[in-house]
């Protein structure tokens, strides 16, 4: 079974700071998806990454994937409050079924 | 709204009870997924169907749970004779086949045994 570690698992931090989340296995990754979740909802897609090296920005985000695809980052700049919430990392294998998820980083921006 | 769509929202229970959940994926997409999830984690695979094969379950659905894709459209997930220890969120995702391509999740079920 492939495994995603995330760490922090819990991360406060003020209005306008920067942060980083990684996300990191000893698997190999066809491709790594990051999402977003509030209380109550379902996971919201931010970005698929598939290639080796990738970096993909999305306005303050940006993310990169391992050189050795077993592994990947998300930088936030300038954290806002509406930033707030649990940052999860997926897997895709190689196989192209399931998807292998992290147990997620719970962010929490203070105003 | 063409995205994933799964009914109820909510649903509680009493111990011992059968319940199903429906999920209606994107229409275009051929593989569907279950996860459960608890508070504060990461979803747990369940199963995955491509179409209406049903490819893989996880060793986390016992006997008590099924999950079934008539004409590789909607699926359902009942669970029987629920336990306390069921209680989470279920979620459904689709997606389309082929490496890189993005799952999509609906909203999920909260499901509450009392």
């Amino acid at each position: 079974t492939q495994l995603l570690e995330q760490s922090p698992q819990f991360l406060s931090i003020q209005e306008g700071e920067n942060l980083t989340v990684y996300c990191n296995s000893s698997s190999v990754f066809s491709s790594l998806q990051w999402y977003r979740q509030e209380p109550g909802e379902g996971p919201v897609l931010l970005v698929t990454v598939v290639t080796g090296g990738e970096v993909k920005k999305l306005k303050r985000l940006t993310f990169q994937f391992g050189d050795a695809r077993k592994d990947s980052s998300l930088h936030i700049t300038a954290a806002q409050t509406g930033d707030t919430g649990l940052y999860l990392c997926a897997g895709g294998e190689t196989s192209g079924s399931r998807l292998t998820f992290g147990e997620g980083t719970q962010l929490t921006v203070n105003p | 709204d063409t995205g994933v769509s799964q009914d109820p929202r909510h649903k509680i229970t009493k111990r011992g009870q059968n319940v199903t959940f429906r999920c209606d994926p994107i229409s275009e997409h051929n593989r569907l997924y279950w996860y459960r999830q608890t508070l504060g984690q990461g979803p747990e695979f369940l199963t995955y169907f491509q179409n209406e094969a049903q490819l893989e379950k996880s060793r986390l659905l016992s006997d008590r749970f099924s999950a079934e894709r008539p004409k590789g459209s909607f699926s359902t997930l009942e669970i029987q004779r629920t336990e306390q220890g069921d209680s989470a969120m279920y979620l459904c995702a689709s997606r389309s086949g082929g490496r890189g391509t993005e799952a999509f999740f609906g909203q999920g079920t909260r499901l509450t045994v009392v």
